[in-house]
């Protein structure tokens, strides 16, 4: 069965660092996408960055990039530069299906929540 | 462009009432996913609508059911509300396709009492 594991119930960053929040996920389906979210105390979940299993490049979006270990199954996000303003839960969550044979199910990790120090 | 919204945005009913939650996804987005967040159980995915069809249903009761019009919005419906439904109503849209990357709105907040 498909799962995701988030290992780091909390974590702390001194403002400018960087820190990788870890994510580990089992599928047998080869064909899959990885994202992470943000979710400030507000509660509204935000996109950050995708990671397709095909993709052959680790993606990247501004401060954040994603470092895909394909055999590892493992999808660490890195948010570079930490501000103030990243303290949040953060959530990794996969997509396994296929959209032309009968759509997509997501699944999400139980999350990180992540304090920034000033 | 606007976001995705959800109304209402917070709600209270008793034990055994009926609630239903309205999403409007982005224009243009033709999927519509649901999730109910709570502290215990984390996010869990209710169900996924395309062109007013379900695709995909999580590991819920029948209480919880769905639908989704010609223009996209969506609603949920739980029937027969129990204390433990009580969460964050979440609703996501994307893009039909492979990628498929959701944009969530700001959830509906249910106080079951």
């Amino acid at each position: 069965a498909q799962k995701i594991t988030q290992t780091q119930p909390g974590m702390f960053v001194q403002e400018k660092e960087a820190v990788t929040l870890d994510c580990t996920y089992d599928t047998s389906d080869p064909s899959y996408g990885l994202f992470w979210y943000k979710q400030p105390s507000s509660g509204e979940m935000i996109f950050l960055i995708y990671q397709g299993s095909y993709d052959q490049q680790n993606a990247t979006e501004g401060r954040y990039s994603l470092n895909f270990q394909k055999a590892r199954k493992s999808a660490n996000l890195v948010i570079s530069a930490s501000q103030l303003g990243d303290s949040a839960m953060y959530f990794c969550a996969m997509r396994e299906g296929r959209w032309i044979t009968g759509g997509f199910k997501t699944i999400f990790g139980a999350g990180t929540r992540l304090f920034v120090k000033a | 462009k606007a976001g995705v919204t959800q109304t209402p945005r917070y709600l209270i009913k008793t034990r055994g009432q009926q609630v239903t939650l309205s999403c409007s996804p982005i224009s243009g987005h033709r999927s519509v996913s649901w999730y109910q967040q709570t502290p215990g159980q984390g996010l869990q995915f209710l169900f996924e609508y395309f062109s007013e069809t379900q695709r995909n249903k999580g590991n819920f009761p029948g209480r919880f059911s769905g639908r989704q019009f010609s223009n996209s919005r969506s609603e949920m419906n739980v029937s027969t509300l129990e204390l433990g439904d009580s969460a964050l109503y979440l609703c996501a849209s994307s893009l039909a396709g492979t990628r498929n990357e959701q944009f969530f709105g700001p959830g509906t907040r249910l106080t079951v009492l």
